[in-house]
């Protein structure tokens, strides 16, 4: 498996509080993925990172905002959530001249009540 | 607007049958389509990709079949098996930039 770790797995937040999910590579892969997975939709690009401190928006961008400052760890963060967020999210990983071949995470199953 | 349609969202196939899910899309820049297969409780994993100008490509008991003038692209798994059974996802890749757009999936079950 790649090296990818995602914390934290699990997290039940309330509505209208922030929420930081973190996402940890030791590959040394140049591009990193937030997806979220809801039934019926498959998987859907929330933001992605080409570089350190480079971002771009996906396709499901309101709401989430990101991060990266090391190659290592890539942050999605919520600033205020709501039920609508609750979500499988996944973060990936691809090598420079691979982009279809993106390694995953395990997830974290988030709950916003 | 989703730009890779697949079909059909959930499949019950015999063990030793054949599995088979199709997918649609509209961008013709697109120019890498791979098939992720994901288990309950796991990340997606690659299970294989094509490029547009490949009509076929089998990696063992897995082909994808490419039509690019109709825009589809399809999974078949052979001699289904019960350790088959997973939530597939075809997807296309852009290249420039890495990302990829998923089809909705399809919930795959093998019956002993």
């Amino acid at each position: 498996d790649a090296g990818i770790t995602q914390s934290p797995r699990h997290k039940v937040t309330e509505t209208g509080t922030p929420v930081t999910l973190r996402c940890h590579q030791t590959e040394n892969h140049r591009y990193m993925y937030w997806y979220r997975q809801d039934p019926g939709h498959g998987l859907r690009l929330i933001h992605y990172s080409y570089g350190v401190k480079d971002t771009d928006k996906g396709e499901v961008s309101d709401g989430y905002s990101v991060s990266r400052s090391k190659t290592e760890d890539f942050l999605l963060t919520l600033e205020s959530a709501t039920s609508s967020q609750t979500s499988v999210y996944f973060c990936a990983i691809s090598d420079n001249g691979r982009s279809y071949e993106q390694y995953f995470g395990p997830g974290t199953r988030l709950t916003v009540t | 607007q989703q730009q890779v349609k697949q079909s059909p969202q959930s499949l019950i196939v015999q063990k030793g049958g054949i599995s088979i899910i199709n997918c649609a899309y509209e961008n013709t820049a697109f120019d890498y389509f791979p098939w992720y297969q994901q288990f309950p409780g796991k990340g997606p994993a690659l299970l294989i990709a094509i490029r547009p100008d490949v009509s076929e490509k089998k990696e063992g008991r897995f082909t994808i079949s490419f039509n690019k003038s109709a825009k589809q692209f399809s999974l078949h798994i052979m001699d289904s098996q019960p350790g088959d059974s997973a939530t597939y996802f075809c997807a296309a890749s852009y290249n420039q930039g890495g990302k990829l757009i998923f089809g909705q999936g399809t919930e795959l079950s093998v019956k002993p």
